[in-house]
C-alpha cells in the first residue's frame, strides 16, 4: 500500500525568502506524485505532478518540486515566497504500476505561513 | 461548468438523519472520486467511478455510505443514519481519464452532525 509523510505541520518563512515543503513517499511500483494547495473554504487546487522524465517539475504560481528516487522524496520549492502563498499544502502519491485506476493517497498536510 | 461543483456547501444534520451530497464533475471527465477530509487531516479515499461503473468502494467506512453515478456524470453520496463521526468535509474530484492525469477537486460539502 502507498503512503505519504509530510513531517512538518507548519513551515514559516519570510516573504522573499526561498521555501521548501517536505514530502516523502512509499509505493510498490513507480510513483506518480502530486502537490495540491488548499486555501480556506476552498477545494484542493492542483499545483504540479511528476509522472516520468525530468526530476525537476515546474508547476503553477512559480512552484517547483524535485523528485528524488533514492531518497523517496518529492519536496515542494519556490525561490521567493509571497504572503499570498500562505495556505495548506498536500502531497499525494499514486501507484503507477498500471494505467488503470489507482487511488490518490494524501499526506496530512503542511501549513505554510509567509510573513511580510 | 468550468469546474467541479458540489452542493450543498454546508449541511447540518441531526444524528440519525439521512443526507445526500451532490457532485457535478467537469463535463467529459470519465473518472470521479469521493474523498472524506476530517478536521486537520488529509483527504481519505472513499470511492471511485469510471463513467457509471463504481470500480472501487473500498474506502467507504460502513454500509451506511452509498454512492452512485447512474448516467456517468452527476454523482450522489448518500449517508444513512448519520453519526457524529461522519462530520467532515466531503470532497468530490474528477479527472479526464484514469491513470496519470491530475484530479480536479470541488470546494467540498462540510457536513456537521449534531
Amino acid at each position: 500500500a502507498q503512503s505519504v509523510a509530510q513531517p512538518e505541520d507548519q513551515v514559516n518563512v519570510a516573504e522573499g525568502n526561498p521555501l521548501t515543503v517536505k514530502c516523502t513517499y512509499s509505493v510498490s511500483g513507480n510513483p506518480y506524485l502530486f502537490w495540491y494547495v488548499q486555501y480556506p473554504n476552498r477545494g484542493l487546487q492542483f499545483l504540479l505532478k511528476y509522472i516520468t522524465g525530468d526530476n525537476l517539475v515546474k508547476g503553477s504560481y512559480g512552484f517547483e518540486a524535485e523528485f528524488n528516487k533514492s531518497q523517496t522524496s518529492f519536496h515542494l520549492k519556490k525561490p521567493s515566497a509571497l504572503v499570498s502563498d500562505s495556505a495548506l499544502y498536500f502531497c499525494a502519491v499514486r501507484d503507477g504500476r498500471n494505467t488503470g485506476f489507482q487511488k490518490l493517497v494524501f499526506g496530512t498536510g503542511t501549513r505554510l505561513l509567509v510573513s511580510p | 461548468g468550468a469546474g467541479v461543483s458540489q452542493s450543498p456547501r454546508y449541511k447540518v444534520a441531526k444524528r440519525g438523519q439521512d443526507v445526500a451530497l451532490r457532485c457535478d464533475p467537469i463535463s467529459g471527465h470519465v473518472s470521479l472520486f469521493w474523498y472524506q477530509q476530517a478536521l486537520g487531516q488529509g483527504p481519505e479515499f472513499l470511492t471511485y467511478f469510471q463513467n457509471e461503473a463504481q470500480l472501487d468502494k473500498s474506502g467507504l467506512p460502513s454500509d451506511r455510505f452509498f454512492a452512485e453515478r447512474p448516467e456517468g456524470s452527476v454523482s450522489t453520496l448518500k449517508i444513512q443514519r448519520t453519526q457524529q463521526e461522519d462530520s467532515a468535509v466531503y470532497l468530490c474530484a474528477s479527472s479526464l481519464r484514469a491513470g496519470n492525469t491530475e484530479a480536479f477537486f470541488g470546494q467540498g460539502t462540510r457536513l456537521t452532525v449534531v
